[in-house]
């Protein structure tokens, strides 16, 4: 069945540093979301990504969508305390109506 | 606009006994997703609902988990009987419009807090 991975699973960096997350689906994706779960909170919608090799800007975050439509990234750059959490990338599948298959998330640890 | 609601917020129950965990999804939402994630694990896809319906619930883990969405509004997920297996952390979460059509895209997901079920 389809499968969506993410590299790393953890990853510690100093304030300041640049972070990237990789999410890699063994099938097509219809398009891609990604999310961020604080700590103790709940997952909260970041961005979507629909168009293939799609790039989204969001302050310091920038997002991209593969041109096979099979893999995604999430970039941080000059991380800060509050970018700490666990982010997840979450796949909308071609061939299942409506199936969505969430990664494994990469948790982020910022050191101040 | 209030949130997606979950209740309880937490449920501590032994193996062999029955939780129901409600949500309560935002206004006018037709979609409303079940998710369950064990600890440090991923957020695994549990069942879907369109209004009322069950659109897909092929992550339902087996027979001992019965869902439900009378009404088209609030939901709930009964666990019967628990084990200790089924500990975790259950999300809702809804989203707006009808999807599934394929090559439009889809709305964010809006997550309630979580239940947070321990079977002992």
């Amino acid at each position: 069945g389809q499968q969506v991975m993410q590299i790393p699973q953890y990853q510690h960096v100093q304030e300041g540093e640049d972070f990237t997350t990789y999410c890699n689906s063994s099938t097509t994706l219809s398009n891609i979301q990604w999310y961020k779960q604080r700590p103790g909170g709940h997952p909260v919608f970041l961005i979507q990504l629909v168009k293939s090799g799609e790039v989204k800007k969001q302050k310091r975050l920038t997002f991209q969508f593969g041109e096979a439509k099979k893999n995604s990234s999430l970039h941080i750059t000059a991380t800060q305390t509050t970018d700490v959490g666990t982010y997840f990338c979450a796949g909308f599948g071609r061939t299942s109506y409506d199936k969505v298959i969430f990664g494994p998330g990469t948790s982020l640890s910022v050191i101040p | 606009e209030a949130g997606v609601t979950q209740f309880p917020s937490h449920s501590v129950i032994e193996k062999g006994q029955t939780v129901t965990l409600r949500c309560d999804p935002i206004s006018g939402h037709d979609n409303l997703y079940w998710y369950r994630r064990v600890m440090g694990k991923e957020i695994k896809f549990l069942l879907h609902f369109v209004k009322e319906s069950k659109q897909d619930e092929s992550g339902m883990p087996n027979n001992r988990f019965l869902a439900e969405r009378t009404g088209g509004t609030y939901s709930t997920l009964k666990v019967q009987p628990a084990e200790l297996e089924d500990s975790g952390v259950y999300f809702c979460a809804s989203s707006p419009l009808p999807s599934g059509r394929r090559g439009s895209s889809y709305n964010e997901q809006f997550f309630g807090p979580g239940t947070r079920l321990t079977v002992l």
